[in-house]
């Protein structure tokens, strides 16, 4: 069965550290990728998307991810982190021909210390 | 601004009893989405609309069903809540129209936490 899993479920930082949650997905064929973050009371929201061309996409709020099809992951990173990036990280899927089905990971909860 | 709204905000029901959530959309969006969402867990999709033709996911149990009487409206009705089901439910949008560069994103509501008693 296709699946996203996200190695962390919970990280803690400092801020100014530098930020990476990883995210693979098991689907052999092309894939629309997507992080979306979900701030304390607030709802998912699209941090960034990853369709084609340049594997390496630019979110809002300098999150960038990178598409490694050999390894069929999308890592979601952030070079200095802030308080404000406190939230909950879900990496997501859309297997292309798989309609708009779109298959979600757990989540990373990101706690960022100020 | 363009939303995605869902009420109630919290539904408490006991078990057995009927319960419907609401979804509603401002964007004129093609597809509408139900997730179910238990914790630490990630958002299961049960069900999607595109326009008036629905999609069930296979694993989408029979006790639960869904509505579109037009394009801004989507209802979730739980026939018979179990405790199992307490959880909390995601309604979502995506255009469906301009192709996999535009159609796929989805837009959130705020999620329905039901109880079941």
């Amino acid at each position: 069965a296709q699946s996203v899993s996200q190695h962390n479920h919970h990280v803690i930082l400092s801020e100014a550290a530098s930020l990476e949650l990883g995210c693979n997905y098991s689907y052999g064929g092309t894939v629309n990728l997507f992080w979306y973050v979900q701030y304390p009371g607030q709802h998912l929201q699209l941090l960034l998307k990853y369709f084609s061309g340049d594997p390496l996409v630019k979110g809002i709020k300098g999150f960038e991810a990178e598409f490694i099809k050999s390894k069929f992951s999308f890592n979601l990173r952030k070079p200095s982190v802030q308080w404000s990036d406190t939230a909950e990280y879900f990496c997501a899927v859309n297997p292309s021909g798989g309609g708009f089905k779109t298959i979600f990971g757990a989540g990373t909860r990101l706690f960022v210390k100020a | 601004d363009a939303m995605v709204i869902q009420n109630p905000r919290y539904q408490v029901t006991q078990f057995g009893k009927p319960v419907t959530l609401s979804c509603s959309q401002t964007l004129n969006h093609n597809v509408m989405y139900w997730y179910q969402q238990k914790s630490s867990q990630a958002p299961k999709l049960l069900f999607h609309y595109y326009d008036k033709d629905f999609n069930n996911e296979a694993d989408t149990p029979d006790n639960f069903q869904s509505r579109r009487p037009n394009t801004s409206f989507c209802f979730l009705d739980i026939r018979s809540p179990g405790l199992g089901d307490a959880a909390m439910y995601l309604c979502a949008t995506s255009s469906g129209a301009g192709g996999r560069r535009t159609g796929y994103e989805q837009f959130f509501g705020p999620g329905t936490r039901l109880t079941v008693l």
